[in-house]
């Protein structure tokens, strides 16, 4: 099985940072990635799918790049709503795997 | 919209099976459009999908946990439903039903049911 490896797995920045968390598939997935945010004693909220398209909502801040492997979610601009753990997710085949979360924190 | 809600025990006994319905509301369980999972996470740990299921009843197990899993589709109360045997304290987690579409990423959660293992 394909195995979803992220970093760091936590990160301190300040307000109006730019922000990236790098996702690594140990095989190819295509752009079959999606990202999700999860706000403490929240649900997970979708972010970005296909590696780079916004889920409708989403602040522009927020972007996706990447291919093949490695990818990578980028925060623009923190804000303090932003602090969550985000998990990134292969979509290519069953099973549904998740990276293991990168908690994002306000300095 | 379509929503989706959790229930079940909250706490279930060493080995016995936990039982999990997820209610569809605000749309068809049949729609031949969604798939319909299950996904959990320990306390301070990450997300772990577990399975799905298709309307017309086929299912894919993660691997790690087919030998104990079990998942169903009523369509007459708009539910599918989870069971997972011989459960261990390290079971216990929230467990989320959650749907996709043709793309396999998940846009729909429900609110997520906390189980708890002990004795």
């Amino acid at each position: 099985d394909i195995q979803m490896t992220q970093s760091p797995s936590s990160l301190s920045a300040s307000v109006g940072d730019r922000v990236s968390i790098t996702c690594r598939a140990s095989q190819g997935i295509n752009n079959f990635l999606a990202w999700y945010q999860q706000k403490p004693g929240k649900v997970p909220k979708l972010l970005i799918y296909a590696v780079s398209t916004l889920q409708s909502g989403v602040p522009s801040r927020y972007s996706g790049s990447g291919s093949g492997t490695d990818f990578t979610l980028t925060i623009s601009s923190l804000q303090p709503e932003d602090v969550a753990t985000y998990y990134c997710q292969k979509y290519n085949s069953a099973p549904l795997t998740f990276g293991g979360g990168t908690k994002v924190e306000i300095k | 919209q379509v929503q989706l809600q959790e229930s079940g025990p909250g706490l279930v006994k060493p080995s016995q099976t936990l039982s999990l319905t997820c209610t569809v509301s605000g749309g068809s369980i049949s729609s031949g459009s969604y798939y319909w999972n299950w996904i959990r996470q320990p306390a301070g740990k990450g997300l772990e999908w577990i399975g799905r299921i298709f309307s017309i009843g086929s299912t894919n197990y993660n691997p790690s946990l087919k030998s104990r899993v079990t998942m169903s589709v009523d369509t007459s109360k708009n539910q599918f439903s989870l069971n997972l045997s011989s459960v261990t304290a390290a079971d216990t987690a929230v467990y989320y039903c959650a749907s996709h579409t043709g793309a396999w990423y998940f846009d729909l959660w429900g609110r997520g049911t906390l189980v708890t293992v002990s004795s």
